[in-house]
């Protein structure tokens, strides 16, 4: 079953603003991963943030946890046509750190 | 590193036919791991190696599936009889240790039709 779910299911915006996508979880968690999925391609890591952190910037995204609302938001700024892709949270689970991924927002950035 | 190479890229066969899924993980990870992708179900997890051993197999949907690392670098999924059901996008994917230890690296996916 999925932990996360992503909000909005899709997206469409202009290239040049700014996109954001949400996601929430169910259990306690030590970090949430978030990745990139071209079509027709594998998953891509984009940045991981930990349960002890509240705010991550990695160039153009910057990724906020809420452990207390068990949310997370993934914000492109800037976006480009080139950031079209649906994106994915995913939490660890299990002793392994095996991970579980939410069904993830379409986005689409038109040029 | 050609990163995580996944054999054959699609694969189109018929109902009760044996499927066989390829996957080279990249060379040093000590983690694989078998996914399935559709629209209905999203991505879900199928089964987690750790140094080439099964840690966790409760996501392989029936009996008809089986996978295998028998060493480092290879690992298989097998599908035997496939049904129209288990058409869909599967992927695997491989993680290392230390700092890597939580991402996970894709490979590109092999897209299988069950007619």
């Amino acid at each position: 079953s999925q932990q996360g779910e992503e909000d909005p299911q899709a997206l469409s915006i202009q290239e040049g603003e700014n996109a954001t996508m949400n996601c929430s979880y169910k259990t306690s968690i030590n970090n949430l991963q978030w990745y990139r999925q071209n079509s027709g391609r594998g998953l891509v890591h984009l940045i991981l943030i930990r349960s002890n952190e509240r705010e991550k910037h990695s160039g153009r995204l910057r990724v906020t946890l809420d452990t207390s609302k068990k949310s997370s938001s993934l914000l492109i700024t800037a976006s480009r046509a080139a950031d079209t892709a649906s994106y994915f949270c995913a939490t660890p689970f299990g002793a392994g750190n095996m991970l579980t991924f939410g069904g993830g927002t379409r986005l689409m950035v038109k040029p | 590193d050609a990163g995580v190479i996944q054999s054959p890229r699609h694969e189109v066969t018929e109902m009760g036919q044996e499927v066989t899924l390829r996957c080279k993980p990249i060379s040093g990870h000590n983690s694989l791991f078998w996914y399935r992708q559709t629209m209905m179900r999203g991505l879900e997890l199928l089964i987690y190696f750790n140094n080439n051993v099964p840690i966790d197999d409760s996501g392989m949907p029936e009996d008809r599936f089986s996978a295998k690392m028998p060493n480092a670098s290879f690992s298989t999924l097998k599908i035997q009889p496939s049904e129209p059901r288990d058409s869909a996008v599967y992927f695997c994917a491989s993680r290392g240790q230390g700092v890597s230890y939580n991402e996970q690296f894709f490979g590109p996916g092999t897209r299988l039709t069950v007619l």
